[in-house]
């Protein structure tokens, strides 16, 4: 595998599951991002990692839960999700300043 | 806080025609500027970036400047293909006193070319 790997590609769940999605970079990158992309609005950052520890996060609803437990690999733990969180989310690495690397995205629907 | 705004889309165009993506930003600071090209299905590729001002970035026919006096990177290509279409991203990546480069985006513009 290279570059930026995420998985599932696509989740449907419901409003009381919990579910995780998976990103892995294999680029030797130090700084990892989750992205949420939704109909007709911008980019949204949620979270980033930089050096392992979690650096920003965008007032992201506590239903969304990070985890990154070393550089290459970087979580999303889902629970209690609402329809409103239907969307593709987008996991990035990079070096420190540098260019972000996306991963395809999970197409995510929770109904 | 910074900014980006892309022109509205869609764009439609026949194939071969010149494309222009209007991008203009609001940012502290020397930013960075980037464009991302996303294909159907698919997460964001880097297209081209430009680091400081007058600087110019280049990839597959494409071009864009980064304007400082009117704080403008807009995108082109004189010559567009079918495979061009995606929805291209514009954004800018400003430190800002973080230990990474926080990347703010642009709404992005759905390009469709006809053959």
């Amino acid at each position: 595998e290279t570059g930026v790997t995420q998985t599932p590609r696509h989740l449907v769940m419901g409003m009381t599951n919990k579910k995780s999605l998976k990103c892995e970079q294999h680029l030797g990158h130090n700084a990892m991002y989750w992205y949420k992309q939704s109909a007709k609005k911008p980019l949204e950052l949620m979270f980033v990692y930089s050096l392992e520890e979690r650096v920003e996060n965008n007032s992201v609803p506590s239903r969304f839960s990070p985890e990154c437990p070393n550089s290459s690999h970087l979580f999303l733990h889902l629970h209690t999700l609402q329809p409103e969180d239907s969307a593709l989310y987008l996991c990035a690495s990079s070096q420190l300043y540098g260019e972000q690397f996306f991963g395809p995205g999970t197409r995510l629907t929770v109904l | 806080g910074d900014s980006v705004t892309q022109m509205e889309g869609p764009v439609t165009l026949s194939e071969e025609a010149f494309l222009t993506i209007n991008c203009t930003y609001t940012a502290t600071g020397y930013p960075s500027l980037f464009w991302y090209v996303q294909y159907p299905g698919e997460g964001l590729q880097l297209l081209l970036k430009a680091t400081k001002a007058d600087d110019k970035g280049s990839n597959k026919g494409f071009e864009a400047t980064y304007r400082k006096e009117t704080t403008s990177f807009h995108l082109e290509k004189g010559s567009v293909q079918v495979s061009d279409s995606a929805v291209y991203f514009c954004a800018l990546s400003n430190a800002g006193g973080t230990s990474y480069g926080k990347l703010t985006f642009g709404q992005g513009t759905i390009l469709t070319v006809h053959p």
